[in-house]
């Protein structure tokens, strides 16, 4: 079957830096997104990431490993506003989008 | 505001009752998805619709019936509802259907099936 694993709470300090780590087995493999999502918000775009390697966007970073199955979604300099739900999601052979259940990530002062 | 906009934003509604969500997009787009949020777990996509065609029904019950009138508009017609329907059904658009391209999302519709 098809799999996507996240921790499903993170708990970090304001200002610091903390890792999400997402692993998938899937049916092939066409890319992986991040999405944020707020509480009783809508899910936003973050990244996508369809090679091997790091992209950095802002405080925001995501890595890619595809012969690992691997992926993590890097904050830096957290802000209280930060704190949400992290969705990574993977397109597998198919063009199908299998989802993680995501991880809630909790700032404190 | 990510151009997708839901109604009504909550939902109470007994197991015999008829109701409908309502999306619209303002973004011209030419695709849209309907999925149901439960708590803890993944994203479950119920429904694609390429230029107003549906492309995908992921084995959905029929109490649950979708409807696109036009490439900005889409609906789900709910019916005869389980308790366990009660979820975050959220609306997404997408430039076209292809799984490469980010999906913009709706703020949901918090449904609670009494």
């Amino acid at each position: 079957g098809q799999n996507i694993d996240q921790p499903t709470e993170m708990t970090a300090t304001e200002g610091a830096i903390v890792q999400i780590n997402c692993t998938y087995q899937t049916s092939g493999f066409n890319g992986l997104f991040w999405y944020q999502q707020h509480a009783g918000e809508a899910p936003t775009f973050l990244s996508y990431n369809v090679l091997d390697g790091l992209e950095e966007k802002g405080r925001f970073s995501s890595f890619l490993s595809r012969s690992k199955g691997y992926s993590y979604l890097l904050l830096k300099e957290l802000q209280m506003k930060d704190s949400a739900s992290y969705l990574c999601a993977v397109t597998d052979s198919n063009y199908q989008l299998i989802w993680g259940a995501g991880t809630k990530l909790i700032i404190k002062p | 505001e990510t151009g997708v906009t839901q109604t009504p934003r909550h939902l109470v509604m007994g197991m015999t009752n008829k109701k409908s969500l309502k999306c619209e997009q303002h973004l011209g787009h030419n695709a849209m998805y309907w999925y149901k949020q439960s708590a803890k777990k993944p994203l479950e996509l119920m429904f694609v619709y390429s230029l107003e065609e549906r492309v995908e029904n992921n084995s959905v019950p029929s109490r649950f019936s979708p409807e696109c009138p036009n490439s900005s508009h889409l609906f789900l017609h709910l019916h005869t509802l389980q308790p366990e329907d009660s979820a975050l059904y959220l609306c997404a658009s997408s430039q076209d259907p292809g799984t490469k391209i980010e999906q913009f999302f709706g703020p949901g519709t918090r449904l609670t099936v009494l």
